[in-house]
């Protein structure tokens, strides 16, 4: 199984600042994923960052706020831009592997404070 | 679109207790299903996969099985610990296509008290 890494494990920032979290993997993998969770809610898909190309954003998620790095196929980064309060969550990457890339591991998660 | 509801929401166990944990999914058409675990404030810890042509998965205490044309899943954990307290999401894979997501329920809180 994947061994993710995450920095910061948690901070807490003024609003308008903004926070670069990174995620190391301990293996090459195609794809990594970045997931928001708000407090007491259920994961939600940021974007899908592909090694070499710009990542692939979901609705409501837009790359001037949560802009991607993919530099090689073991890390990436996600900052979130001009933070507000409503961006005080648990973040999380994530990444595939398996036979058949069937099986999602997800690093421990930075938590973010927006005062 | 994909709703994976989990129940119940919350739930407290005494020790050495048997329970089942219950998710369901509104399109059957799936291509995986996972069951994770998250301690407070922590990421997520992969318990189980089942695969959309099995019925079911076993990792020691734990046993999950898949009935995938009624859309419902169940994680069964034996002989509760206070160790097992924890939030466990299940979460279902459409296809398996490089663009397939998961879309996760909601969760269940297990405590387990002594």
């Amino acid at each position: 199984s994947a061994v993710i890494s995450q920095k910061p494990s948690r901070d807490i920032c003024q609003r308008g600042t903004s926070l670069t979290i990174q995620c190391q993997v301990d293996s090459q993998v195609t794809m990594m994923f970045w997931y928001r969770q708000q407090p007491g809610q259920s994961l939600t898909l940021i974007a899908t960052a592909n090694q070499g190309s710009e990542a692939t954003y979901e609705s409501g998620f837009v790359i001037d706020k949560f802009p991607i790095s993919r530099p090689n196929l073991t890390f990436s980064t996600l900052t979130v831009s001009n933070m507000s309060p409503e961006d005080s969550s648990i973040y999380l990457c994530s990444v595939r592997q398996g036979t058949l890339g069937e099986t999602q591991y997800f690093g421990p998660g930075t938590r973010l404070l927006v005062l | 679109k994909q709703e994976v509801t989990q129940i119940p929401a919350a739930l407290s166990v005494p020790e050495g207790e048997n329970l089942v944990l219950n998710c369901s999914f509104t399109d059957s058409a799936i291509y995986n299903l996972q069951w994770f675990r998250q301690d407070p404030g922590k990421g997520l810890t992969s318990l189980l996969l089942i695969q959309s042509s099995q019925r079911e998965q076993t990792s020691g205490r734990l046993n999950a099985s898949l009935d995938k044309s009624s859309g419902r899943s169940t994680l069964y954990i034996a002989a509760s610990q206070p160790g097992d307290s924890a939030t466990y999401l299940c979460a279902v894979r459409k296809n398996t296509g490089t663009a397939s997501k998961l879309t996760f329920g909601t969760g269940t809180r297990l405590q387990v008290t002594l």
